[in-house]
């Protein structure tokens, strides 16, 4: 069964770092590509970044760039989001998504964790 | 960045057909995919490649598309149903996800 599972969500201040991590279970983590999606409180679906499956590629979504950095290890069957200079507007609900084989859609979600960023 | 248009809400009544439609101008040209989402939980795929379902949605879920809109409906609709429903594309920026459709079942 494939699980992916979020963890390293809490509450930071402004201008703060945060780092989330994902662990994925259940199939070959290096064949996929990964993606983080957040999802504000109240408010629809928002991609972050994407990585392929041996972290050659990288993207971001403006919000994100220079401020968010993804990576993985694929070793450790692991996803990563560091996230620097925190704003309020980056509080949301973040989660991992596995790409499908074909690349263009997220056959699998973890269940997220939540990022506050509050003084 | 690339535009999906939803419409924020649709209800419908229990064993009717709801229609939830994505807009957008490449739409025509793209994949369109379908997610569903209740209240406290991840989303879930619920079409895929326009009108392919996932193993495990009922055949009461089907999507399809037209020019520059698709469309997501749903057949015989129960009280289960409500939720939140999200197109998305793979496009240049490379990912577009519309703003939400709220389907209320009435």
């Amino acid at each position: 069964e494939v699980q992916l599972v979020e963890s390293g969500g809490g509450l930071v201040q402004p201008g703060g770092s945060l780092r989330l991590s994902c662990a994925a279970s259940g199939f070959n983590f290096s064949d996929y590509e990964m993606n983080w999606v957040r999802q504000a409180p109240g408010k629809g679906l928002q991609w972050v970044s994407y990585i392929s499956s041996r972290g050659s590629a990288i993207y971001y979504a403006n919000s994100a760039k220079g401020r968010f950095t993804i990576s993985r290890d694929n070793a450790k069957n692991s996803l990563y989001l560091q996230m620097n200079s925190l704003r309020g507007e980056d509080t949301a609900v973040y989660y991992c998504a596995r790409l499908s084989r074909s690349g263009s859609y997220f056959d699998y979600w973890g269940q997220g964790t939540l990022v506050t960023v509050s003084s | 960045s690339y535009v999906l248009t939803q419409p924020p809400s649709v209800s419908v009544a229990p064993g009717q057909t709801a229609r939830i439609t994505c807009g957008g101008n490449n739409v025509g040209t793209k994949d369109v995919h379908w997610y569903r989402q209740k209240p406290g939980q991840a989303p879930v795929l619920v079409v895929f490649d326009d009108s392919d379902r996932p193993s495990g949605i009922p055949e009461r879920f089907s999507g399809s598309k037209s020019g520059k809109m698709a469309t997501l409906t749903i057949s015989r609709v129960e009280a289960g149903d409500e939720a939140d429903y999200y197109c998305q594309v793979w496009d240049s920026s490379p990912v577009a996800f519309g703003g939400g459709t709220k389907l209320t079942v009435l």
